[in-house]
């Protein structure tokens, strides 16, 4: 069973720009969440989707937003880039929502300059 | 706030047993995992504890005491690939997974 995928795996943006990341969870699985990792900050979480709609929304500006769409596939959206948005962006799925283990993509690196 | 704690970085000896504390301040508590992220890698996931006590998956053991808001991970007959950042997360109310900042474990021969 092939593994969640992130496309793309790295990415340079300016100020300003926006930028649209995108997730395949596992074959099957129907949760889709994205996370935040900056060094010594940890993961933050971003959002979760379930069957397309969010179903959970961490403290984020409104400048992050993201969808799912019916195949479960997911994307993420940053508009208005800034220096601090600099990040690995990492997305996870699961089975449903009862599921407990999260698998991870690799990761898209951002960069802001 | 809700606040997860576990040490920065710690460093061990190939073959030896290391302990890595989590302890967490959070609304609600509906479980807590620990997951392994090698560098330039996406973390995977190790254990869910979501009663009191120890459980024990081969060289790896995770235990949980609600009561103390802690946790730990027992890792034990320590090998090179150990070396990695451990992390620690707590499920909320909310079903939100609140993070640690993870813990850097170094192992030497």
């Amino acid at each position: 069973k092939a593994g969640v995928t992130q496309t793309p795996r790295y990415l340079i943006k300016t100020r300003g720009q926006q930028v649209t990341l995108s997730c395949s969870p596992i074959s099957g699985h129907r949760s889709v969440s994205w996370y935040q990792q900056t060094p010594g900050q940890g993961l933050q979480f971003l959002f979760e989707y379930f069957s397309e709609t969010q179903r959970n929304k961490g403290n984020f500006p409104g400048r992050f937003s993201g969808r799912q769409f019916s195949n479960s596939r997911s994307e993420m959206n940053v508009s208005t880039l800034e220096l601090g948005d600099s990040a690995l962006y990492l997305c996870a799925s699961r089975a449903g929502q009862g599921a407990n283990e999260q698998f991870f993509g690799p990761g898209t690196r951002l960069t802001v300059l | 706030g809700q606040n997860i704690d576990q040490p920065t970085e710690m460093t061990a000896t190939e073959g030896a047993i290391v302990q890595i504390n989590c302890t967490y301040q959070t609304s609600g508590f509906n479980g807590l995992f620990w997951y392994q992220q090698h560098a330039g890698e996406a973390p995977t996931f190790l254990s869910y504890n979501v009663l009191d006590g120890l459980e024990e998956k081969g060289r790896f053991s995770s235990f949980l005491s609600r009561s103390k808001g802690y946790s730990y991970l027992l890792l034990k007959e320590l090998q090179m690939k150990d070396s990695a950042s451990y992390l620690c997360a707590v499920r909320d109310s909310n079903y939100q997974l609140i993070w640690g900042a993870g813990t850097k474990l170094i192992i030497k021969p």
